[in-house]
């Protein structure tokens, strides 16, 4: 079965600290895909990244990067110079290749002050 | 583009009232996802059609759920009759063969 952890339920900085979010999977399947969502405080869910598990190179995008070890099973997203924007709860996930479900973590809440 | 579309974006109503949800999943995309979202259990998937057809509803809570695709731009899911438990936000979201989903704005649902 599989199964997101996402241990940090909350996490506080002031806005240009950096903040990373852990995300530790489970799957018994050997190639999946991981992924990272956005849910700002409008609601909606946005889409951030997918990495494959063949694939650990790291990932950069602006402000945003990924850390993928796939033998700690770990798929880790850190915010440089963290803004207010970038609160919202972030939400890490897994779908098994050939499977389209999603299996989601229970999210961590990110608030950045002025 | 437009995203996905749902409507109606917040619900209110009675316990024992039915319920009906509805999605337009992006052009093109041909996997469409309701999940279910609660403080208590978090996202949940309810149930997934591919080229409409339902795939997995392992997800749908009970028989009061109930979900269609009547054709590839269209989808609804019926709750009848609603409880308070139902309370919650319902997301819709679409995909095509590259596995990521993209999710609508979400419908608030409040049985009271």
């Amino acid at each position: 079965a599989q199964k997101v952890t996402q241990a940090q339920t909350e996490i506080s900085v002031v806005e240009k600290e950096d903040v990373t979010l852990d995300c530790v999977y489970e799957t018994r399947d050997t190639t999946y895909y991981l992924f990272w969502y956005k849910q700002p405080p409008s609601g909606e869910l946005v889409f951030l990244i997918r990495r494959n598990s063949f694939d650990e190179q790291n990932e950069i995008s602006g402000r945003y990067s990924w850390n993928f070890q796939k033998s700690t099973s770990s798929f880790n997203f850190t915010i440089t110079a963290s803004q207010v924007v970038d609160s919202a709860v972030y939400f890490c996930a897994l779908s098994d290749v050939g499977d389209y479900k999603l299996s989601f973590g229970a999210g961590t809440t990110v608030t950045v002050r002025a | 583009d437009a995203g996905v579309i749902q409507s109606p974006r917040h619900e209110v109503t009675e316990m024992g009232q039915e319920v009906t949800l509805r999605c337009k999943p992006i052009s093109g995309h041909d996997y469409l996802f309701w999940y279910r979202q609660t403080m208590m259990r978090g996202l949940e998937l309810l149930i997934y059609f591919n080229n409409n057809v339902p795939i997995d509803d392992s997800g749908m809570p009970e028989d009061r759920f109930s979900a269609k695709m009547p054709n590839a731009s269209f989808s609804t899911l019926k709750i009848q009759p609603s409880e308070p438990r139902d309370s919650a936000v319902y997301f819709c979201a679409s995909s095509s063969t590259s596995y990521e989903q993209y999710f609508g704005p979400g419908t608030r649902l409040t049985v009271t």
